[in-house]
């Protein structure tokens, strides 16, 4: 919250769609990254960004795709190869003592 | 790979009582880990970074310390109140340049 912002806080997808969730920020941060976090489980990276115009794969970046063309903005494109896309994703910014600054999170759900 | 365990059963406490977290790693020696609330739909919020040379960090009612013999380090909410509800994380940053995250451990305060 205040400075990252995601969109929408739930976003519903239908079998065989692409959906892409946003992540804005105006704090002016380099890094950028995107979690995946299951019920009880905890977060798994999906991809992250240290720079404009490159990213890097995390540890769970199938059926996943991201793009890094703004310094503000890093989406994230759920794809139809992900076959188990419900979840809850959040983005975050590398802060201070390499402490993770987190935006409020999109839920996805599948219909 | 490096691991992070947290006590996976949800701890209930009584109002004004001393709220411990566990949080253990395995096969690495991280030089600091970090502590974070998350409340219910909401992003994680940073609360506490110790590091490898710090025994103890303390801010305000909390308390965390680290024991680098033991790979553990423990979570103390003192005084607890019904508003310390919420799922605390534990991460540290691996040798591969990524923060992970420990599963949480649910914190509930009863008044």
């Amino acid at each position: 919250d205040g400075g990252i912002t995601q969109s929408p806080k739930y976003l519903f997808r239908k079998e065989g769609q692409n959906v892409t969730l946003s992540c804005e920020q105006n704090l002016n941060h380099d890094a950028m990254y995107w979690y995946r976090q299951d019920p009880g489980q905890g977060l798994r990276l999906i991809y992250y960004s240290q720079i404009v115009n490159d990213f890097q794969k995390g540890d769970i970046a199938e059926g996943y795709s991201v793009s890094r063309e703004k310094k503000e903005s890093f989406p994230l494109t759920v794809t139809s190869a992900q076959k188990n896309p419900t979840a809850f994703y959040l983005c975050a910014l590398l802060a201070v003592q390499e402490t993770q600054y987190f935006g409020p999170g999109t839920r996805l759900l599948v219909l | 790979s490096q691991k992070i365990e947290q006590n996976s059963e949800a701890l209930n406490i009584q109002e004004g009582k001393t709220a411990t977290l566990t949080c253990n790693y395995t096969n690495y020696s991280p030089a600091y880990l970090q502590w974070y609330r998350q409340d219910p739909g909401r992003g994680p919020v940073f609360l506490l970074l110790i590091r490898e040379n710090e025994k103890e960090k303390r801010k305000e009612r909390l308390k965390v310390t680290f024991d680098t013999t033991l790979k553990q380090s423990l979570f103390h909410i003192t005084a607890s109140q019904p508003a310390d509800s919420a799922t605390y994380l534990c991460a540290l940053w691996n040798q591969g340049g990524k923060l992970i995250f420990g599963q949480g451990t649910e914190l509930s305060v009863k008044p």
